[in-house]
């Protein structure tokens, strides 16, 4: 099992463009999130989804879009990157919204100019 | 205040020292989970605990509930120990992890 993947690894966006991280998992979980990384600050909870088909806003929504693909597959779109969005991003997911571990894929650095 | 505090936030030590990382929260919570950042950014799980210890190689992680406290201690350190540990909350209310900002251990040879 590959776990949770995610593409790209690495992005270099100019502000104003847009982009969509992609994350998968084949753990056949229910509940997968997004989440921003920061130096010097915990992980923040951009959007989840607790199942599929479902999805809502976590702490830092502003600024991003999510689909809930299927059971397997959750994207983040960025419409119109800003700098202030330059993170690492990481996806994970839960077998459901109980569970109490969570599994991240790999993360993607993403640098806004 | 952070309802999730790590401290300290930086630590560096010789090789070989006993560590000692901390994580108090101030909410309601069903589940503590300890996780390791290694450069180059992977995030995995160490431990979830809900009450007591548990042990894992040189690894071992405590929870006092009424003390809303949680101690991660690593035995006989090595450089490859070299990491960010991480304290989450699974908040009771909502099966919604709260994250520390983490803690930033170097073990020097």
């Amino acid at each position: 099992n590959a776990g949770v993947t995610q593409t790209p690894k690495f992005q270099v966006l100019k502000t104003g463009q847009s982009m969509t991280l992609q994350c998968a998992q084949d753990m056949n979980h229910n509940s997968m999130y997004w989440y921003r990384q920061d130096p010097g600050m915990g992980l923040r909870l951009i959007y989840y989804s607790a199942s599929e088909g479902t999805t809502d806003k976590g702490e830092v929504p502003n600024g991003y879009n999510v689909s809930r693909l299927n059971k397997r597959e959750f994207s983040l779109r960025l419409e119109s990157a800003a700098p202030s969005q330059t993170s690492v991003y990481f996806c994970a997911s839960r077998e459901d919204a109980r569970s109490y571990e969570q599994y991240f894929g790999p993360g993607t650095r993403l640098t806004v100019t | 205040k952070n309802e999730v505090e790590q401290s300290p936030q930086n630590l560096t030590a010789q090789e070989g020292e006993f560590i000692t990382i901390n994580c108090s929260y101030s909410v309601g919570i069903s589940a503590l989970h300890w996780l390791q950042q290694h450069p180059g950014g992977g995030i995995v799980s160490l431990f979830m605990l809900s009450s007591g210890k548990k042990k894992h190689g040189r690894l071992i992680a405590t929870i006092n509930i009424q003390e809303k406290h949680s101690s991660l201690h690593i035995t006989a350190s090595h450089p490859r120990d070299s990491a960010v540990y991480i304290c989450a909350v699974l908040y009771r209310s909502n099966y919604q992890l709260i994250w520390g900002a983490g803690t930033k251990l170097i073990i020097k040879p």
